[in-house]
């Protein structure tokens, strides 16, 4: 069974805010990544690691960051939150190879005034 | 370059039609798999199906038949007798052996009218 977890489900916060977007699986995946999607559009890549202390910048530009410290916790920092910013933000995992499929989180629906 | 297009963007059907979402995808490499997730209003991408470009057998998996066909590049998707529930956001995904990117189309989505 797939368990990959997303917090907040929803977030909507002002303008200059920080917060950290929290994405957690139990399935001990070594790949983990982060999507920025709005509503039923396209997915778009920010970052990726392929394991601890591995983190790597996806194809579209963005203003966060992540770290990957345990295999587990992929978490996602936006030091000042932007209207910009307002989208959804999806967490994923997979197994090492290409071959495997990636699992999702819920996701997290933020919202910047 | 890798690349995966989904030219419909949007599709209604009225319930228990049939409808075939259509994928045509762009590699280099002679290794790769393809895959399809689903979308649903509640917004978790849910996975599929995957086949690897060794495999071309077409499968059907209850009311879902996928067609795998290397000499067009596609990987078309077929709902048979749609029902409402099957109303969502439909992407394909690509990834090439030993890479880390899964490459995505841009989604169709499919209305499923009662």
């Amino acid at each position: 069974e797939a368990d990959i977890y997303q917090t907040p489900r929803y977030l909507v916060i002002g303008t200059g805010k920080k917060i950290t977007l929290e994405c957690s699986q139990t399935m001990g995946h070594d790949k983990m990544y982060w999507y920025q999607q709005d509503p039923g559009m396209e997915l778009h890549l920010i970052h990726y690691s392929y394991g601890v202390n591995s983190t790597e910048k996806g194809d579209l530009s963005s203003e966060s960051t992540v770290s990957r410290i345990r295999t587990e916790h992929f978490p996602l920092t936006l030091e000042s939150a932007r209207p910009s910013h307002t989208s959804q933000y999806l967490c994923a995992s997979s197994e090492s190879a290409g071959w495997n499929e990636q699992f999702f989180g819920p996701g997290t629906r933020l919202t910047v005034l | 370059a890798q690349k995966v297009t989904q030219a419909q963007t949007e599709i209604s059907v009225v319930e228990k039609e049939d409808v075939t979402l259509d994928c045509v995808y762009e590699t280099r490499d002679t290794t790769y798999y393809l895959f399809w997730y689903k979308q649903p209003p509640s917004g978790e991408l849910v996975f599929l199906i995957r086949r690897n470009s060794f495999d071309e057998q077409n499968e059907i998996s209850g009311r879902y038949s996928w067609n795998f066909q290397k000499s067009t590049s596609s990987f078309n998707f077929t709902i048979t007798a749609s029902q409402v529930v099957d109303s969502a956001v439909y992407f394909c995904a690509l990834s090439e052996a030993g890479t880390y990117k899964y490459i995505f189309g841009t989604g169709t989505r499919l209305k499923v009218l009662a």
